[in-house]
């Protein structure tokens, strides 16, 4: 399968925990993007990154959440000290930067994160 | 602040009949427009996008309409498939940006109903 893979597809955790996905993009892509959605809503852009750069943040990543992307192939995405407002889908999508923007973003199947 | 709004939140269509998803946007800096399709527990998918120097584009079944004066757009399927029922989603991306940076709306579940 050679699509965006994100791990784990769900997790449960207790509040004040902190937690920590991966993502692994399309190999070839340089572009990686998170993006959060919780019920009833679109996805909300969280960051992106151009290779290893992290070159946006979203004001939504507050302090508590850290993204890194160390060799410019997965991505992890850290919660700490997490918040039952912090239950939400985790998506990441990839796209490579020689197509037209946007057009190409291939979405992870997500990762569910509850709060309890 | 909503930019990019969707304000039905669901359609039920016939099998065979035409679906017609709305969306509006409020941000004119915006100059790229897309839909995704969202199955349960599946990660968006692309589906149809149109630039702001067009006013339609079609693929297949789906063509996409945009009116800039209004600041809206629609998508059309026609025919419509019970296999289209799914979430929609209406995403904006904004001009003077290299990457994709999407504004969703909040989607759209279309039931198709044999």
């Amino acid at each position: 399968d050679t699509g965006v893979s994100q791990d784990p597809r769900h997790k449960i955790t207790k509040r004040g925990q902190n937690v920590t996905f991966r993502c692994d993009p399309i190999s070839e892509h340089n572009r990686l993007y998170w993006y959060r959605q919780t019920l009833g809503q679109g996805p909300e852009f969280l960051t992106y990154f151009q290779n290893e750069a992290q070159l946006e943040k979203s004001r939504l990543l507050s302090d508590r959440f850290s993204a890194e992307r160390p060799k410019g192939s997965f991505s992890t995405l850290e919660i700490q000290r997490t918040e039952q407002g912090d239950s939400a889908m985790y998506l990441c999508a990839s796209s490579p930067s020689s197509r037209d923007r946007g057009t190409e973003a291939f979405f992870g199947q997500g990762t569910r994160l509850t709060v309890v | 602040d909503q930019q990019v709004k969707q304000n039905s939140p669901s359609l039920s269509v016939q099998e065979g009949r035409i679906s017609i998803l709305n969306c509006d946007y409020t941000n004119s800096m915006f100059d790229y427009f897309l839909w995704y399709k969202k199955y349960p527990a599946e990660g968006p998918t692309f589906l149809i996008s149109i630039s702001s120097i067009k006013d339609k584009n079609e693929d297949g079944r789906f063509t996409v309409f945009l009116n800039k004066s209004a600041k809206h757009l629609s998508l059309h399927i026609v025919p419509s498939q019970p296999g289209d029922s799914a979430v929609y989603f209406c995403a904006a991306l904004r001009g003077g940006t290299s990457y994709g940076k999407l504004t969703f709306g909040q989607g759209t579940i279309l039931t198709v109903h044999p």
